[in-house]
């Protein structure tokens, strides 16, 4: 099946830092690619995703790049802000199932 | 709409009860998932419905575990006799397609089996 590694598990940043998280895949099938963010207390949330033919997508101060030769996506976050603290995971999709990563904790400090 | 909402948010039992966890999805999503969270494991399913038919359960982690979904409204995930290592929040996800398409997740419900 599916596995998707995540890196780095936390990640603290000042604020108006930018933030990059990667994550890579191993079925070269899986074919779209979500990121979701999680807030203590609540389920996740999708922030993001990019599909298989597409190398790069941006939504104001998110991107995500995909890489499907070397299996491997990351988020940017510019200007980091208070509020983009939480929990990050990115998920890889084949078979209309998700395998998520195992999240990281971004902490922006003010 | 309300989003996916489960119930109950927090369920505290003793090791050997039954526990019942329910959701319903949004309105018009063609596609449940059913998905555990811990520490240890992170996040991962369990099993998934397509117009109310269960399509892969192979997440499933035992007999103990089984889901159900008896209409387009309405899932269930029960677990019988529990136990403490089922501690987890369990997620209920819903959407309108499969694979390629965004799922929305609802509050979890927390299970604690003492």
């Amino acid at each position: 099946g599916e596995n998707v590694e995540q890196h780095p598990s936390t990640l603290s940043v000042q604020e108006g830092d930018s933030a990059v998280i990667k994550c890579t895949y191993s079925d070269s099938a899986s074919n779209y690619f979500p990121w979701y963010k999680q807030e203590l207390g609540k389920g996740p949330q999708l922030i993001i995703d990019i599909r298989s033919n597409v190398g790069e997508k941006k939504d104001q101060r998110i991107a995500v790049t995909l890489n499907k030769t070397a299996k491997h996506f990351s988020l940017h976050i510019t200007e980091t802000q208070p509020e983009d603290s939480a929990v990050y995971f990115c998920a890889a999709s084949h078979r209309n199932m998700l395998t998520f990563g195992g999240g990281t904790r971004l902490m922006v400090k003010p | 709409d309300a989003g996916v909402i489960q119930s109950p948010r927090h369920e505290v039992t003793e090791m050997g009860q039954e526990v019942t966890l329910r959701c319903k999805p949004i309105s018009g999503h063609d596609y449940l998932f059913w998905y555990r969270q811990t520490m240890m494991r992170g996040l991962e399913l369990l099993i998934y419905f397509n117009n109310n038919v269960p399509i892969d359960d192979s997440g499933m982690p035992e007999d103990r575990f089984s889901a159900k979904m008896p209409n387009a409204s309405f899932s269930t995930l029960k677990i019988q006799p529990s136990e403490p290592r089922d501690s987890a929040v369990y997620f209920c996800a819903s959407s309108l397609s499969g694979g390629g398409d965004e799922q929305f997740f609802g509050p979890g419900t927390r299970l604690t089996v003492l």
